[in-house]
């Protein structure tokens, strides 16, 4: 298994401003995951994190409001920009070696609130 | 892109009933399709999976059925007690790339809250 540092845990923020999320894996792992959860919903996929060049991104989402960075194999950050209410979400990393069938685990999450 | 379907989206047991909770998927190149367990305010941890090459799996009050043909796959947890209350989320897993390989990046279901009555 992979243990994931995610933080901060949690976080209230003005709206306009941004917040940097970080994500930090004990071992090298193949492929690194943005997640959002608003409340009482599922999760769905923001971006692959990949190392050394652009995050691909999901239908819905663009690099300008949700910049990721990914500088190695056991680092990456998502920054939710000019943020608004409704970005007000619980925000999951998640990691994966990438194998066939392979297992994903989570970070704990950051539960972001928008004032 | 893959769309995944989960109902019911609430289930309500009594302790030592069983719960069967049903996902649908759309796209027939999914090969991997893994169970999260979800307690208010904490992560998704996985509980069981299931590889496309395998019609079930189980493990202990635990088990996972795949058909491949009908593209839906089925948790059932025997036994119910109280602790197994949670959501339930199924997943898929469509290959990013021709060559098959899985990446770990999925498609979740909706949710499934369970209740398992004392």
């Amino acid at each position: 298994s992979a243990v994931i540092s995610q933080k901060p845990s949690r976080d209230i923020c003005q709206r306009g401003t941004s917040l940097t999320i970080q994500c930090q894996v004990d071992s090298q792992v193949t492929m690194m995951f943005w997640y959002r959860q608003q409340p009482g919903q599922s999760l769905t996929l923001i971006a692959t994190a990949n190392q050394g060049s652009e995050a691909t991104y999901e239908s819905g989402f663009v690099i300008d409001k949700f910049p990721i960075s990914r500088p190695n194999l056991t680092f990456s950050t998502l920054t939710v920009s000019n943020m608004s209410p409704e970005d007000s979400s619980i925000y999951l990393c998640s990691v994966s070696r990438g194998a066939v069938g392979t297992e994903a685990f989570f970070g704990q999450g950051t539960r972001l609130t928008v004032v | 892109g893959e769309n995944v379907e989960q109902h019911p989206s609430t289930l309500s047991v009594q302790e030592g009933d069983s719960a069967v909770i049903k996902c649908t998927y759309s796209d027939s190149a999914s090969n991997y399709f893994p169970w999260y367990k979800q307690e208010l305010g904490k992560r998704p941890q996985l509980i069981i999976d299931i590889r496309s090459n395998v019609g079930e799996k189980k493990d202990q009050r635990i088990a996972v059925t795949l058909n491949k043909t009908a593209k839906h796959f089925s948790l059932h947890i025997t036994e119910t007690q109280p602790e197994d209350s949670a959501v339930y989320f199924c997943a898929a897993n469509l290959p990013s790339n021709a060559g098959g390989t899985s990446y770990g990046k999925l498609t979740f279901g909706q949710g499934t809250i369970l209740t398992v009555h004392p």
